[in-house]
């Protein structure tokens, strides 16, 4: 199974772009690499996910490097409602394997 | 609202006791999987069904088990309750299998948190 690596936690100020790195190095080349976030004890909330080009959609960007070793996701603007624990997975099979996440915590 | 609906929100139970979980998935999507999160061992994948069929399973105890019925709504069972099945469980849904294939997206419902006393 392909494993992810997050950083524990992260600071943002309100308002600035928040990039959150994930790696993932031994990805194979059929595996997409999905982004989630919990909202405190919420369900796990979708953002977005992709395989190999860079994707776009109204929550956040995701950048992948050429090698697919490496992802970052940018939340463009924080908010504070963005505060959450994010989640990067390599999708195996059926299952979502979910790791200990990046705890972000958005500051006024 | 990401479309997929448990119930109950909340339930409280004893020992040794049975209780059924319950979920309804997006309109139009075949796949039901269940996901247990406790404190101490995160989110981890329970099972899945497709369109009646159980499909994977993962650390899924004997005491627990799952069905999906015709109209597509799912059940866990959690028998013989021991506190440390004190957790919540989601339910999330996806239209098709889920293989590494296809772009198959989970979407999670607000999840049903179970205390055992």
């Amino acid at each position: 199974d392909a494993k992810t690596t997050q950083p524990t936690s992260m600071d943002c100020a309100e308002g600035r772009a928040a990039n959150l790195p994930c790696n993932h190095s031994t990805i194979s080349g059929n595996e997409y690499v999905y982004w989630y976030r919990q909202i405190h004890s919420q369900g796990p909330q979708y953002i977005i996910h992709g395989l190999k080009n860079n994707e776009t959609n109204e929550m956040a960007s995701l950048i992948i490097t050429e090698d697919r070793k490496s992802s970052t996701l940018i939340l463009p603007h924080a908010t504070l409602r963005d505060t959450a624990v994010y989640y990067c997975i390599v999708r195996v099979r059926y299952a979502l394997n979910f790791g200990k996440g990046t705890s972000l915590l958005v500051t006024p | 609202d990401s479309g997929v609906t448990q119930t109950p929100k909340h339930l409280i139970t004893a020992t040794g006791q049975r209780v059924t979980l319950r979920c309804s998935p997006r309109s139009g999507d075949l796949s039901v999987y269940w996901y247990q999160q406790s404190l101490d061992q995160g989110l981890q994948f329970l099972i899945q069904y497709y369109n009646g069929e159980e499909r994977a399973k993962g650390n899924i105890l004997e005491r627990f088990s799952a069905q999906q019925f015709p109209d597509l709504h799912s059940e866990l069972n959690l028998s013989s309750l021991e506190l440390g099945d004190s957790a919540l469980y989601f339910c999330a849904s996806s239209v098709g299998l889920g293989t590494t294939k296809e772009k198959e997206t989970q979407y999670f419902g607000p999840g049903t948190r179970l205390l055992v006393l």
